[in-house]
């Protein structure tokens, strides 16, 4: 069976300090892909990076980075000087590679960013 | 706009009483997906669409639970009987096959008194 776990129920951190939300999956499948979404308050989910198992490569956008190690099955993502926009719930999800795109999510990281 | 659209954005009803959920997907996208999300977790996968076809649906969709899509295009989620347990956001979801990123719309959020 998949898994997702985000082990931070909650963070909150300061305007422009660096802030990482961790994210653990289980899966037995070989090829699989892992998503971040962002849910601000009005509640849509705001796609943010799709990774699929053979890519390990980190990427960056703008303030936002992600480092994926298929070693430690971690998922982690990274927004560099933080800013209060940035206040959302988090999630991470994954889903096998077998064309439907039926996501397993995370129980979600709240961040809030204070000024 | 022309992102997915979701009604009506929020439903209070009495238990037992039948719910109808529409969700219009974004226009070119032959994927549409149902998911319910309860306070404080993530969302859950319940069924999902290609084109007018119903591929699958998950075991959390109960008997009282029946999605349509009858032209491909709008979707709805109807709840029979409803429950207090059914109190969730109700998310829809479309997406082009070949693509895979999901387009959420906002949500329809059921209270069951």
């Amino acid at each position: 069976a998949q898994k997702v776990t985000q082990a931070q129920t909650e963070i909150s951190v300061v305007e422009k300090e660096d802030v990482t939300l961790d994210c653990v999956y289980e899966t037995r499948d070989t090829t699989y892909y892992l998503f971040w979404y962002k849910q601000p308050p009005s509640g849509e989910l705001v796609f943010l990076i799709r990774r699929n198992s053979f890519d390990e490569q980190n990427e960056i956008s703008g303030r936002y980075s992600w480092n994926f190690q298929k070693s430690t099955s971690s998922f982690n993502f990274t927004i560099t000087a933080s800013q209060v926009v940035d206040s959302a719930v988090y999630f991470c999800a994954l889903s096998n590679g077998q064309g439907a795109q039926k996501l397993v999510f995370g129980q979600g990281t709240r961040l809030t960013i204070n000024p | 706009d022309t992102g997915v659209s979701q009604d009506p954005r929020h439903k209070i009803t009495k238990r037992g009483q039948n719910v109808t959920f529409r969700c219009d997907p974004i226009s070119e996208h032959n994927r549409l997906y149902w998911y319910r999300q309860t306070l404080g977790q993530g969302p859950e996968f319940l069924t999902y669409f290609q084109n007018e076809a119903q591929l699958e649906k998950s075991r959390l969709l109960s008997d009282r639970f029946s999605a349509e899509r009858p032209k491909g295009s709008f979707s709805t989620l109807e709840i029979q009987r409803t429950e207090q347990g059914d109190s969730a956001m109700y998310l829809c979801a479309s997406s082009l096959a070949q693509t895979g990123e999901l387009f959420f719309g906002e949500g329809s959020r059921l209270t069951v008194l």
